[in-house]
């Protein structure tokens, strides 16, 4: 497995402001994602952060309301912008390890939009 | 389309209960199906994986059963303790450097 840790864990926003959340591993990995768990619902893949390049996003999520960085092979960031009440959910970054098909997630950030 | 079925909660149990949680899914190919747990507060954590059909995932006595013709991925546990009281996901990803596609969480209860 690998060790994950997501900053900050926890935050209340004003709506219209942004939050940035950083997601560190402690290894190289080639894949790493982020999800967004609403409260009381299942995980929904946000986007792919992709090394070199842009995150390939999922139907339903866009680069302008969630834009990701990753610039090398351990960290990743996603920003969630211009936020509202309805943005108020569980960010968790994942990675997957080389060779291997399961994911590992980070301890999450619980976000909470006034 | 791709879809995970679980059996909805909350499953409350007595300590040293069976445990059951029924997951079927909908895919096309082959894929790895997985059970997460959520504890309280918590991240997800793996539980147990399992990549081809007929085999067998098992970690912390928890146990499920690849079964390609029943589309199916049932996670038990033969004596629940109250610290199994969580949130289990069934999910599966068609190929390495797929998403995750996950069900609806079952909240299981575990009560001394």
């Amino acid at each position: 497995s690998a060790v994950i840790s997501q900053k900050p864990s926890r935050d209340i926003c004003q709506r219209g402001t942004s939050l940035t959340i950083q997601c560190q591993v402690d290894s190289q990995v080639t894949m790493m994602f982020w999800y967004r768990q609403q409260p009381g619902q299942s995980l929904t893949l946000i986007a792919t952060a992709n090394q070199g390049s842009e995150a390939t996003y999922e139907s339903g999520f866009v680069i302008d309301k969630f834009p990701i960085s990753r610039p090398n092979l351990t960290f990743s960031t996603l920003t969630v912008s211009n936020m509202s009440p309805e943005d108020s959910s569980i960010y968790l970054c994942s990675v997957e390890l080389a060779g291997g098909r399961a994911q590992y997630f980070g301890p999450g950030t619980r976000l909470l939009v006034l | 389309g791709d879809s995970v079925t679980q059996m909805e909660g909350p499953v409350t149990l007595s300590e040293e209960a069976f445990l059951t949680i029924n997951c079927t899914y909908t895919a096309t190919g082959y894929p790895s199906l997985f059970w997460y747990v959520q504890y309280p507060g918590e991240g997800l954590q793996l539980l147990l994986k399992a990549t081809k059909a007929d085999d067998k995932g098992s970690n912390k006595g928890f146990e499920a059963t690849y079964r390609k013709e029943t589309t199916s991925f049932h996670l038990e546990k033969g004596s629940v303790q109250v610290s199994d009281s969580a949130v289990y996901f069934c999910a599966f990803n068609k190929a390495a450097g797929n998403k995750l596609t996950f069900g609806g969480g079952t909240r299981v209860l575990v009560k001394p």
